[in-house]
């Protein structure tokens, strides 16, 4: 019962800095999500891929590329990281032809220094 | 937009209180609602939901109603327990694809709820 599975769990980068988040499900999902979780903020959209090939921007994809190399995954790319972007990443997987409901991974807590 | 608002906590409870935490909504079409939990250091988990008025969603001693006409799915749950400290997350799916729900979440800030034994 893997679900959908991210990684890294901790990454601590420098300014400037890139890296990817990794995400995978196995639920045969459609539909993947990024979102970042903030205090204060709940969490919010950066993008989505509603099938493979497609992707979308949410409410905050400023700083953010991804790529969905295939249904299975859905990756997130920092170019250049800037200490606002010091949250908790979260991926997500749902189908929404059948049900509304999304899972989520276990989060990447990012700090930028 | 559609957009979310919930109570602000965070939420101090002794064991066996009662809980409300009240969950407003803002959307175009008919959304899907939820609540999502997370526990310390854990993803977002569903813990209810409901998709057209007047459904009743529950789990776990939970339970939230949608209610069309005042825009709310506020969480209750008569007797709250320790295991019950978490962050609640009150969200809508928003319409778009597939002839309803696009997907997309949208989130209120969360409500921390402590339960003191």
């Amino acid at each position: 019962n893997a679900g959908v599975t991210q990684t890294p769990k901790f990454q601590v980068l420098k300014t400037g800095q890139s890296m990817t988040l990794q995400c995978a499900q196995d639920m045969n999902h459609n539909s993947m999500y990024w979102y970042r979780q903030d205090p204060g903020m709940g969490l919010r959209l950066i993008y989505y891929s509603a099938s493979e090939g497609t992707t979308d921007k949410g409410e905050v994809p400023n700083g953010y590329n991804v790529s969905r190399l295939n249904k299975r995954e859905f990756s997130l790319r920092l170019e250049s990281a800037a200490p606002s972007q010091t949250s908790v990443y979260f991926c997500a997987s749902s189908d929404p032809r059948t049900d509304t409901e999304a899972f989520f991974g276990q989060g990447t807590r990012l700090t930028v220094v | 937009g559609d957009s979310v608002t919930q109570m602000e906590g965070p939420v101090t409870l002794s064991e066996e209180a009662f809980l409300t935490i009240n969950c407003t909504y803002t959307a175009t079409g008919y959304p899907s609602l939820f609540w999502y939990v997370q526990y310390p250091g854990e993803g977002l988990q569903l813990l209810l939901k409901a998709t057209k008025a007047d459904d009743k969603g529950s789990n776990k001693g939970f339970e939230a109603t949608y209610r069309k006409e005042t825009t709310s799915f506020h969480l209750e749950k008569g007797s709250v327990q320790v295991s019950d400290s978490a962050v609640y997350f009150c969200a809508l799916s928003v319409s778009g694809n597939y002839g309803g729900s696009q997907g997309n979440l949208i989130f209120g800030k969360g409500t921390k709820l402590s339960v003191k034994p």
